[in-house]
């Protein structure tokens, strides 16, 4: 298994731009999100989504935007891109479980990296 | 909403030292607690987790400890060694159809030789 695959990995936007980061997992996993880190911030999430068709927003949604129109793939686009979109994005993924073991860990893909100019 | 407090930032030990990062969560009804790592330009990976069922879980060096009633809970490595150099980051979830782990902000740790 590939795991989760993250593209590109390096990107360079002028603002006002617009683009698509790619995330793709070939581990059938139902829970897919997005989050960016900034330096001492943590990981925040962005939006995720727990199925093909059903997506929701994060702690910071706002300029984002996603979709999930298959298991595999859960894409995020920047819509008009800004300064402040300037970050580390990561892509996870992660089963649904059950009974007591619902919540499981989540796998991150490498992370695309994004300038914002 | 879940809101996740890891302490210290940064955390600096000599090599063969043990060393603590504490977290505390808000929501009581939070059952999942994972610890991930992140090594400077790579990606986070799950290092240890505990439910809440679970009052301390061990893996060689690394331990978690749980204390539900004070909604804190500890990761503890010890015997560090220069390649437990990373970032550190704790979180918590809930089940029940939420499924959105909360982040703290990380812990630097630093190892030195």
């Amino acid at each position: 298994n590939a795991g989760v695959t993250q593209t590109p990995k390096f990107q360079v936007l002028k603002t006002g731009q617009s683009m698509t980061l790619q995330c793709a997992q070939d581990m059938n996993h139902e829970y897919m999100s997005w989050y960016r880190q900034d330096p001492g911030m943590g990981l925040r999430l962005i939006h995720y989504s727990v199925g093909a068709g059903i997506t929701d927003q994060g702690e910071v949604p706002n300029g984002y935007n996603v979709s999930r129109s298959t298991t595999e793939d859960f894409p995020l686009r920047l819509l008009s891109a800004a300064p402040s979109q300037t970050s580390v994005y990561f892509c996870a993924s992660s089963p649904l479980g059950t009974g007591v073991s619902r919540d499981q860990p989540q796998h991150f893909g490498d992370g695309t990296r994004l300038s914002i100019l | 909403g879940e809101n996740v407090e890891q302490h210290p930032s940064t955390l600096s030990v000599q090599e063969g030292d043990s060393a603590v990062i504490k977290c505390t969560y808000s929501d009581s009804a939070s059952n999942y607690f994972p610890w991930y790592k992140q090594e400077l330009g790579k990606r986070p990976q799950l290092i240890i987790d505990i439910r809440s069922n679970v009052g301390e879980k061990k893996d060689q060096r690394i331990a978690v400890t749980l204390n539900k009633t004070a909604k804190h809970f500890s990761l503890h490595i010890t015997e560090t060694q220069p390649e437990d150099s990373a970032v550190y980051f704790c979180a918590a979830s809930r089940g029940g159809g939420s499924y959105i782990p909360t982040f703290g902000r990380g812990t630097s740790l630093i190892v030195h030789p």
